[in-house]
């Protein structure tokens, strides 16, 4: 039950576009379409962004959108606004039926 | 609304137990998988557990095997975690979450701090 690998920070300026990769085996992310991504602020609770690799909730910014090829999957916002600072965390299910997050990416808005 | 709260959290000295519970409400408690999820001071999020809508299957990390056993109560509304031979690395926010592959509802967390 290794943690999925995600890149310790990431950054950019408002408007640009930013890619969050999170990268797993075949026993989670490649071997299943059920990869979700969370988005938490400092002391709060974690909100969904993503579920199923693609698929965003009601609610949820059109410019939050998901993707997965072999076994990554990758989170980008476009249209960086200074309100998407925060933490994000990619998770799947695995072979085991059980889940696993990754360790988190802290996004800086510059 | 879909409402998740949590409680049970406190500080207990290693090696002896406590459990949490996680009441539901909003929704049809029976119908859905249910985790827990905990989150060390300043760290990231970590999977614990998660039971099966009809509390029949369990699954655990390997860092709880042994030691952590989740629980339902349908006719309650009500989701358990039962912690025992706690230790330090233990300490954490623990949330509730519903959903089987993902979760949309989150509970506010409840503190469990391990500390002798």
């Amino acid at each position: 039950q290794s943690a999925l690998t995600q890149p310790a920070s990431v950054s950019g300026s408002p408007g640009q576009s930013i890619t969050i990769s999170c990268t797993g085996t075949s026993s989670d992310i490649g071997g299943y379409n059920n990869v979700s991504w969370y988005q938490q602020y400092p002391g709060k609770v974690p909100k969904l962004m993503i579920y199923d690799v693609s698929n965003r909730p009601s609610g949820v910014s059109i410019r939050f959108s998901g993707s997965k090829s072999g076994n990554t999957a990758s989170l980008t916002i476009s249209g960086l606004q200074a309100e998407d600072e925060a933490d994000y965390y990619c998770c799947s299910y695995t072979s085991s039926i059980t889940r696993v997050f990754g360790g988190g990416t802290k996004l800086t808005v510059l | 609304q879909v409402q998740l709260v949590e409680s049970g959290g406190g500080v207990v000295q290693p090696g002896r137990s406590l459990r949490l519970s996680c009441a539901a409400s909003g929704f049809t408690f029976s119908n859905f998988g249910m985790h827990w999820v905990r989150q060390a001071p300043g760290k990231g999020l970590e999977w614990v557990a998660a039971v099966s809508y009809d509390g029949n299957n369990k699954y655990y990390a390997d860092s709880v095997k042994g030691r952590f056993t989740i629980s339902r109560d349908n006719s309650k509304n009500t989701l358990y975690l039962q912690m025992n031979s706690l230790r330090t690395e233990d300490t954490a926010l623990y949330y509730c979450a519903k959903g089987w592959y993902s979760s949309l509802a989150w509970g506010q967390g409840t503190l469990v701090t391990v500390s002798s």
